[in-house]
């Protein structure tokens, strides 16, 4: 049982580059959460979806987009890299039923260096 | 909209001694609260959850936490701290509305001294 699963691992892009970060789950979990982690800030949510086909802005969501075309994966795609967007990326998943006690799982991280 | 304060961001503790991590949350409503690990270069793990019933929480690795509404807090505690517990910890309110969304606190880095 993977949970949810994030590649790559670590990334150096340069500015302008472009490059998506991958997130699968195997839960059947209808919500999917992309959240980026700067040191002293604690996670800020960049984009959701609660289901397939279904997307929406978080708090912090300029310079980034998603699709969920699948309720397994929701990738997040950087368009024009900047150095502002070097950070840890998480990706999370949880339950339709997560009231009742399911909170998230997360994922590994994607560690992206933009230089 | 749901907010979160941890106001120590780094604390340091002796090995044996007892821990306190304070967490502070703005929520209209009844939260849903939380408290997550996380080691060096690793994800977030969930040591508890609060949703209702009894205000004293317990969870995984010996910790617990109290859920105090008048003072809005979810305070982590430890009676007596590991050296493997070093880590960040961070506490999260939970919204049930426009997708079971979680804002997190800063986080707190713990350094537990030999």
């Amino acid at each position: 049982n993977a949970g949810v699963t994030q590649t790559p691992k670590f990334r150096i892009l340069k500015i302008g580059q472009s490059m998506t970060l991958q997130c699968t789950q195997d839960m059947n979990h209808n919500y999917m959460y992309w959240y980026r982690q700067d040191p002293g800030m604690g996670l800020k949510l960049i984009y959701y979806s609660v289901g397939a086909g279904i997307t929406d802005k978080g708090e912090v969501p300029n310079g980034y987009n998603v699709s969920r075309s699948t309720t397994e994966d929701f990738p997040l795609r950087l368009e024009l890299a900047a150095p502002s967007q070097t950070s840890v990326y998480f990706c999370a998943s949880s339950s339709i039923l997560w009231g009742a006690g399911y909170g998230y799982t997360f994922g590994s991280g994607t560690r992206l260096t933009v230089v | 909209a749901q907010s979160v304060t941890q106001p120590d961001i780094h604390i340091t503790v002796s090995e044996g001694a007892s821990l306190e991590l304070r967490c502070n949350y703005s929520y209209g409503a009844t939260p849903y609260l939380f408290w997550y690990v996380q080691s060096p270069g690793q994800g977030l793990q969930l040591l508890l959850k609060y949703f209702s019933g009894d205000t004293l929480v317990q969870g995984i690795k010996g910790f617990e936490a109290e859920f105090k509404r008048s003072q809005s807090s979810f305070n982590l505690r430890k009676p007596s701290v590991h050296w493997s517990d070093a880590a960040e910890y961070f506490c999260a309110v939970g919204a049930t509305d426009a997708g079971n969304m979680l804002t997190f606190g800063g986080g707190t880095r713990l350094m537990v001294k030999p």
